[in-house]
């Protein structure tokens, strides 16, 4: 089985400042593992992902995950913040041989001036 | 240019209606979903489609039906709709079954009065 903990179910930032958003997961097998983005009334879109190699992943705007294993924990950072990256933020994990994402529970990003 | 895109957006309608999502990809990919966010933001995988083919069935009503006529289309169909079923569903394509992000539709907003 495969599931994703979302710790923080909000955190608010002020604009500029470094962010890190938590993603902790278990697996007993292999994982890929993603970040995705999702703006109000709209779809999700994928900020990055982890399949292999380095452990150091970057995305677009901005943000990088890095994949620890020992700690199983795959977290998002961004080191300066803008107002529109105000959204909510999912983390993913992929078993290796099962064919379906499951999503944590979302950590609402709130940029403020 | 919409790569996943679903009809309609918004989708009101009265207890015991049966109603129909339709969801589009031009992206080439042969796997495709649907999934249901709650109001509390939550993600749940209810299908998954590969090349025509039902590979993932979870625990969903069976007044739930999907439809894949092509590999491009999959569409939902819900039966004598519950209050219940009031949530946001998201369709989303991948490349592939294993390890491929998956790209999502902008969502249907379902409000069940």
């Amino acid at each position: 089985a495969q599931s994703v903990t979302q710790l923080d179910s909000q955190v608010p930032v002020f604009e500029e400042a470094p962010v890190e958003l938590r993603c902790n997961y278990s697996s007993s097998v292999s994982v890929y593992l993603f970040w995705y983005v999702q703006y109000p009334n709209q779809g999700l879109q994928l900020l990055l992902k982890y399949l292999s190699g380095s452990t150091l992943v970057k995305g677009i705007n901005g943000f990088e995950a890095e994949f620890n294993k020992s700690q199983t924990s795959f977290h998002l950072r961004k080191p300066s913040v803008h107002i529109s990256d105000t959204a909510e933020y999912f983390c993913a994990v992929l078993n290796s041989g099962y064919s379906t994402l499951t999503f944590g529970k979302g950590t609402m990003l709130l940029v403020s001036p | 240019d919409t790569a996943v895109s679903q009809t309609p957006k918004y989708l009101v309608t009265q207890m015991g209606n049966d109603k129909s999502i339709k969801c589009e990809q031009n992206l080439g990919h042969d796997t495709m979903y649907w999934y249901k966010q709650d109001s509390k933001k939550f993600l749940k995988i209810m299908f998954s489609y590969n090349n025509k083919e039902l590979i993932i069935n979870e625990t969903v009503p069976n007044r739930f039906s999907p439809k894949s006529p092509d590999k491009a289309h999959l569409n939902l169909h819900i039966n004598s709709l519950e209050l219940g079923d009031s949530a946001v569903y998201f369709c989303a394509s991948s490349q592939t079954i294993y390890n491929s992000p998956l790209h999502f539709g902008n969502g249907t907003r379902l409000t069940v009065t």
